[in-house]
């Protein structure tokens, strides 16, 4: 079975700083995607990036980009020129895209999240 | 573009009533569609999904059943609740087999008492 940790409850930064949130993960697949979901006070799942395992290079979402390292099968979410309107909890998410039970119809794994502050 | 919706966002029900909590999703048809359980400080547990129309595979043993009798509607049901029933509900639908990416509703969080 997949498992995604997440080491860090809980990280703080100051704002327009940069911060980087840890993720690791199991599987014996060779085909996934990766993603980061932010889920700020009122509860609403957001997603930040994703990362096809294929893809070599890092995904990049303006002030938001990984550290896909498939070997070591470690996952970080950079938040540059972080904001007060960053503070969320976020998680890390896995799925499987190979058949028969893939082609998007698995649900995600999560770890159980990252409790993100940032300092005024 | 697509907007998915969830009713009640709250709600509190005794041990041992009925649940029943809605989702629909607007603006693309034939979606996967995923219910997640969300216990307080932890992460999203999958509960069951749905390919289609009366197609559901469920991911956990418990007294919830899932069902899907409209393309994009997809309710969580139970006959009796239980105390560890209570926690945030967010229904999920993503594209089959496009970016693999979910897009949440805003959830239920159900308090059972």
């Amino acid at each position: 079975a997949q498992t995604v940790t997440q080491s860090q409850p809980e990280m703080s930064v100051q704002e327009a700083e940069t911060v980087t949130l840890s993720c690791t993960y199991d599987t014996s697949e060779s085909d996934y995607y990766l993603f980061w979901y932010k889920q700020p006070p009122s509860r609403q799942m957001i997603l930040v990036i994703r990362q096809e395992a294929y893809k070599q290079q890092n995904a990049t979402e303006n002030r938001f980009s990984v550290n896909f390292q498939k070997a070591a099968k470690s996952f970080s979410l950079k938040i540059s020129d972080s904001q007060l309107g960053d503070a969320a909890m976020y998680f890390c998410a896995y799925t499987h895209t190979g058949e028969p039970s893939g082609g998007g119809a698995d649900g995600l794994t999560f770890g159980k999240g990252t409790h993100l502050i940032i300092q005024p | 573009s697509q907007t998915i919706h969830q009713w009640p966002a709250t709600l509190v029900q005794p041990v041992g009533s009925p649940l029943s909590l809605e989702c629909t999703v607007e603006g693309t048809s034939n979606p996967n569609l995923y219910w997640y359980r969300q216990a307080a400080g932890r992460g999203l547990q999958l509960l069951f999904y749905s390919v289609g129309i009366g197609q559901i595979s469920s991911e956990v043993p418990q007294n919830l059943s899932a069902s899907r009798p409209q393309d994009r509607q997809f309710i969580l049901s139970s006959k009796k609740l239980l105390l560890s029933d209570s926690g945030f509900y967010l229904c999920a639908w993503s594209r089959l087999r496009s970016s693999y990416e979910q897009y949440f509703g805003p959830g239920t969080r159900l308090t059972v008492t």
